[in-house]
């Protein structure tokens, strides 16, 4: 299968800081990616569509100024968690879409905001 | 509002036992329908599915889609304790086959 890395792999950090995630396909090209959440023995909610060359589309509830999502090129999507809370923390993943229908899901990132 | 309900929530089973995990869903504009393994991290894709009635395998797994009945299930047999791994069940929507995902089945296989 595909192959989508993720760094960091951890963070922690300091309430009020901002943290950038990064979402790579290794080794194919991914016009669209996608940014997930998923809390504690839940299941992966969709925060945003990443394009490629235009603005991403957030789901309803997302806060596009907090989450900031830049799909510069094909293999790179990047997230910025902006003036982080406690309650951002969370298990960020993203995947890439391989063809039409399937996403590849990188690590994930374990955000801790102290 | 898509919705995707995975039963059942949980399951305990001993190695060597076949189990058979449910998905069914309401969703609009359905394109497909994807199994993935979560275990400590992200979850690892399993199976896509778009047809009705054609039999996706893949080793001990197995899946099938039923587009009529919009449910899909996932079966392991003479399971290991390997397998231990929340299920999730996925379906794809849209143009952008957005992913909406059920809140999963966690299988833990005992010795």
């Amino acid at each position: 299968g595909a192959v989508v890395s993720q760094h960091p792999s951890r963070v922690i950090c300091k309430s009020g800081t901002s943290v950038k995630i990064e979402c790579r396909s290794l080794d194919f090209q991914a016009t669209t990616m996608f940014w997930y959440r998923q809390f504690p023995k839940q299941s992966l909610m969709l925060m945003a569509t990443s394009n490629e060359g235009s603005k991403a589309t957030y789901e309803q509830g997302v806060e596009k100024d907090k989450f900031l999502i830049n799909h510069a090129s094909l293999t790179l999507s990047t997230l910025t968690v902006t003036s982080a809370h406690p309650e951002d923390s969370s298990f960020y993943i993203c995947s890439a879409r391989w063809g039409k229908e399937t996403q590849y899901f990188g690590p994930g990132t374990r955000l801790l905001v102290l | 509002e898509d919705k995707v309900v995975q039963s059942p929530l949980s399951l305990v089973v001993h190695e060597g036992d076949t189990v058979t995990l449910n998905c069914s869903y309401e969703v609009t504009n359905f394109r497909s329908l994807l199994w993935y393994k979560q275990e400590k991290k992200a979850p690892t894709f399993l199976f896509m599915l778009t047809s009705s009635g054609i039999e996706k395998k893949s080793g001990r797994l197995s899946s099938i889609l039923d587009k009529k009945e919009l449910f899909s299930i996932l079966n392991i047999t003479a399971t290991q304790t390997g397998d231990s791994a929340v299920y999730l069940c996925a379906v794809g929507t849209g143009t952008a086959s957005k992913l909406t995902f059920g809140t999963g089945t966690r299988l833990q296989v005992t010795l």
